[in-house]
């Protein structure tokens, strides 16, 4: 079993600070990761995923997370936030085991003040 | 273009009645998805599909069905043995053997009066 765990339900940030989203998971076996963002009313889209080799991977709108084993963790961050970054983002995680599906975690709404 | 459409955006019924959601892909993606997202819970896997007729149960499958009798087309069935249905469904779509990658529509909200 998996499951994937994110600290903060909201995090609010001023406009062009830089921000860090957390993500924490436990699995028994090797994993692969993601962060995904969903803006009001849509679906989620996909914006970066580690699946091997660098433990840093970067994404698109100027995100990264860094993969730490040790820790368990795939924080997201970003140096400097815009207005538009105003969204709610998902870790989750994948044992890669066929299609069987994603475990997400909550979610983390990332509120971005002027 | 494309992609994955889901219908209606909204969807009002009354207790006790079934209700099926659409979820149409062009990508010729083998695998789909259902999701259910509450505020606060995140997505919780319902049913997933791998390959034309044939479908696997996920971690909240109770009150609902589904099936798969094309690749471009998984509609999700929500019962009336579903004891809260309201929620924001998404589907969702991906490649074989491309691990974890998947393409979401854009959710249907499902408000039972």
């Amino acid at each position: 079993a998996q499951s994937v765990t994110q600290l903060d339900s909201q995090v609010p940030v001023f406009e062009e600070a830089p921000v860090e989203l957390r993500c924490n998971y436990s699995s028994s076996v090797s994993v692969y990761l993601f962060w995904y963002v969903q803006y009001p009313n849509q679906g989620l889209q996909l914006l970066l995923k580690y699946l091997s080799g660098s433990t840093l991977v970067k994404g698109i709108n100027g995100f990264e997370a860094e993969f730490n084993k040790s820790q368990t963790s795939f924080h997201l961050r970003k140096p400097s936030v815009h207005i538009s970054d105003t969204a709610e983002y998902f870790c989750a995680v994948s044992s890669g085991g066929g299609a069987d599906g994603l475990t997400f975690g909550k979610g983390t709404h990332l509120i971005i003040q002027p | 273009d494309g992609g994955i459409t889901q219908s209606p955006k909204y969807l009002f019924r009354k207790e006790g009645q079934n209700v099926t959601l659409s979820c149409e892909q062009n990508l010729n993606h083998d695998a789909m998805y259902w999701y259910r997202q509450d505020p606060g819970q995140g997505l919780r896997l319902i049913y997933y599909s791998q390959i034309v007729n044939d479908f696997q149960k996920g971690d909240i499958a109770e009150g609902y069905s589904v099936s798969r009798e094309k690749k471009e087309s998984f509609p999700l069935t929500v019962t009336s043995a579903q004891k809260n249905p309201t929620a924001f469904y998404l589907c969702a779509s991906s490649i074989e053997g491309q691990v974890g990658r998947q393409f979401f529509g854009p959710g249907t909200r499902l408000t039972v009066l």
